[in-house]
């Protein structure tokens, strides 16, 4: 699976948008990018996924550029609740299914 | 939604002791479960896939006899760790796949906080 390059850590003022980038240059074909998030000591939370088409649900937006070799998640409008470590995951479909994390941004929402 | 829960949600032992840690897909079936180990600030390793009715998978550099999994239904999967060491000591943390959704999605357990004493 294609490794993902995150920056370590963000703030975001409560209320604002927050983009979260996501590198994979080597990302291939058949690999989707992934979108989780931790809060403390929590278990990792699905935010999102896509191929090649943006996406978006009710907790976020995914935008993948034309080349797939980059992403953004967008949480809208940040709350003090979205303060939690964001993880970018490129997996193949229906290989193995792992998920396997990397270091992840942790995003601090700030009053 | 889909949710997996875990048992104990906190243990402490002695060491040498071994401890069990349960992972439950509560409303759906699950072939495939996963589990996770994070020490303090690090992310989330990978330890083994675990599959019904089959042996579990271990990732390279996990030990298979101190780690015990066992994926008796498509609902349960147990990590057993034996003989437990202070360096055990970490959250452990397992997801599972609904396999009636085609595995777009993994969903994960609270996780378990397992302190070695």
């Amino acid at each position: 699976d294609a490794k993902t390059t995150q920056p370590p850590s963000m703030d975001c003022a409560e209320g604002r948008a927050a983009n979260l980038p996501c590198n994979h240059s080597t990302i291939s074909g058949n690999e989707y990018v992934y979108w989780y998030r931790q809060i403390h000591s929590q278990g990792p939370q699905y935010i999102i996924h896509g191929l090649k088409n943006n996406e978006t649900n009710e907790m976020a937006s995914l935008i993948i550029t034309e080349d797939r070799k980059s992403s953004t998640l967008i949480l809208p409008h940040a709350t003090l609740r979205d303060t939690a470590v964001y993880y970018c995951i490129v997996r193949s479909w229906g290989a193995t299914n792992k998920l396997i994390f990397g270091t992840g941004t942790l995003l601090a929402v700030q009053p | 939604g889909a949710v997996v829960s875990q048992h104990p949600s906190r243990v402490i032992c002695k060491s040498g002791t071994s401890v069990k840690i349960e992972c439950r897909s509560l409303d759906f079936q699950a072939t495939t479960m996963f589990w996770y180990r994070q020490f303090p600030k690090q992310s989330l390793m990978l330890m083994a896939t675990s599959n019904e009715g089959s042996k579990a998978t271990y990732e390279q550099g996990v030990e298979k006899d101190k780690f015990l999994i066992n994926h008796a239904s498509l609902t349960l999967s147990t990590l057993t760790v034996t003989s437990a060491h202070p360096e055990d000591s970490s959250f452990y943390i397992c997801s599972a796949i609904n396999r009636d959704r085609g595995g777009y999605e993994q969903y994960f357990g609270p996780g378990t906080r397992l302190t070695v004493t």
